[in-house]
């Protein structure tokens, strides 16, 4: 049974950079995308960008500047940086997998970390 | 990017009522439609995938339908366990995009 758990500083500094890794246990990372999402307190999702074993990714165009998502198939992992980082980035972090269809297209998130909060505080 | 909106934002229901939660897509998206529930302090569960089929592991009363730019979730009998936050997304293209929630609550 697949597993995700995300792992990562739990508090950032107005302007740095937020570091996250998602470590995938239980089976393979490739085959499927693998994403991020995060959620502000009380609201709703907001999905950050999603990666393929081979490197390709994807990212929101709202925060495509500041963001890089990366793999590591060796360590079965994959990481997120969210640069020049602000009080709304302040969120539950999840990362996620999702079933891979032709064309960049997808068959839903079925697998789902616990979540991490990250709170940007000087 | 593709917005996606939920009717009604909001909804009060009784144990055993029957819901319909409907998602509209601003383009056509075909099926790649997913419906999730979530509970507080807890990770989105996936319930329905590209449109109408039941993710392993979750309850028949589950039903999802449409295509295009209309869908809906539909509970077929409300259980006590179903009082949560459900959203669609769309995963036709990127960015993947989510609708605003729906909180089904108790009445």
């Amino acid at each position: 049974q697949v597993q995700l758990q995300e792992s990562g500083p739990g508090l950032v500094k107005p302007s740095e950079t937020l570091s996250l890794t998602c470590t995938v246990s239980g089976g393979s990372i490739r085959s499927y995308y693998w994403n991020w999402i995060r959620q502000p307190p009380g609201k709703g999702l907001e999905w950050i960008g999603n990666i393929y074993h081979s490197g390709s990714t994807n990212y929101n165009p709202s925060l495509k500047s500041r963001v890089t998502i990366s793999v590591d198939t060796s360590k079965n992992q994959f990481s997120l940086n969210l640069s020049y980082v602000t009080a709304a980035d302040t969120a539950v972090y999840f990362c996620a997998r999702e079933g891979r269809g032709a064309e960049g297209k997808g068959y839903g998130m079925d697998v789902w970390g616990q979540g991490t909060t990250v709170t940007v505080s000087s | 990017d593709i917005q996606m909106t939920q009717s009604p934002s909001s909804l009060s229901a009784s144990i055993g009522d029957r819901v319909t939660i409907t998602c509209r897509a601003t383009q056509n998206i075909r099926t790649y439609l997913n419906w999730y529930q979530q509970k507080a302090g807890k990770a989105p569960n996936l319930l329905i995938y590209t449109a109408s089929s039941l993710q392993s592991g979750v309850p028949s009363r589950f039903s999802g339908g449409g295509s295009g730019t209309e869908f809906t979730l539909t509970i077929s009998s409300l259980q006590p366990e179903d009082f949560a936050t459900y959203y669609c997304q769309q995963s036709y293209t990127t960015p993947r995009t989510f609708g605003q929630g729906t909180r089904l609550e108790i009445k």
